[in-house]
């Protein structure tokens, strides 16, 4: 098992381009969130998707667009890059346990430079 | 929204203890602890839910205190591989998990 991966690991943008951020989990997990980590400020919530076809906003969802067409993939929009974007992006899945959320499992980051 | 956690830093001495505290201003349904090293993604601790089952580490215990919405966790007996910065994430409602801004931990030998 792969657990969670995430493509591309580095990424260079100048203000304004587009790009999309793609995150896969080989874990059958119902959830899959997106978050971003700038020094000083933790994990912060920008969106994130409760099973098959579904998303809801976090924390900080603007300048971002979220799409789950597939259970296994979730993917993250930037339409027009800007340099506040800079950070590392951080996706997770985790499964339902009764009324609570499990265990979450972590890619390892893509780290974003927007100029 | 974001739970508050304390201290923001620690330094200990390997086999020193130390607690990081987290409070919520909201009821909560779980909290969750994690542990990040430098330039890695964050790796699961333990997870305290209502009424009082856990989920986690061995060597790492935690409490949650539902009425206060409080979590501390509990680091006893530090070893170097304990080293890294601690989240802990709380969840209210709605299927998510916010977390904090984090507790940088460092021990010396």
């Amino acid at each position: 098992n792969a657990g969670v991966t995430q493509t591309p690991k580095f990424r260079v943008l100048k203000t304004g381009q587009s790009m999309t951020l793609l995150c896969a989990q080989d874990m059958n997990h119902e959830y899959m969130y997106w978050y971003r980590q700038d020094p000083g400020m933790g994990l912060r919530l920008i969106h994130y998707s409760v099973g098959e076809g579904t998303t809801a906003k976090g924390e900080v969802p603007d300048g971002y667009n979220v799409s789950r067409l597939k259970k296994q993939n979730f993917l993250l929009g930037l339409e027009s890059a800007a340099p506040s974007q800079t950070s590392v992006y951080f996706c997770a899945s985790s499964y339902l346990v009764g009324e609570t959320t499990d265990t979450q499992y972590f890619g390892p980051g893509t780290r974003l430079t927007v100029l | 929204q974001q739970p508050v956690q304390s201290p923001q830093a620690v330094i200990l001495r390997e086999g020193e203890d130390a607690v990081i505290n987290c409070s919520s201003s909201k009821a909560l349904y779980s909290v969750h602890w994690y542990r990040q090293k430098h330039g890695e993604a964050p790796v699961f601790l333990m997870i305290l839910l209502k009424g009082g089952e856990q989920k986690g580490h061995d060597k790492i215990s935690a409490s949650f205190n539902e009425k206060k919405q409080q979590s501390s966790l509990y680091l006893t007996a530090s070893q170097l591989s304990y080293s890294g910065t601690y989240f802990c994430g709380t969840e209210i409602s709605d299927d998510k998990i916010i977390f904090g801004k984090g507790t940088r931990l460092h021990i010396l030998p």
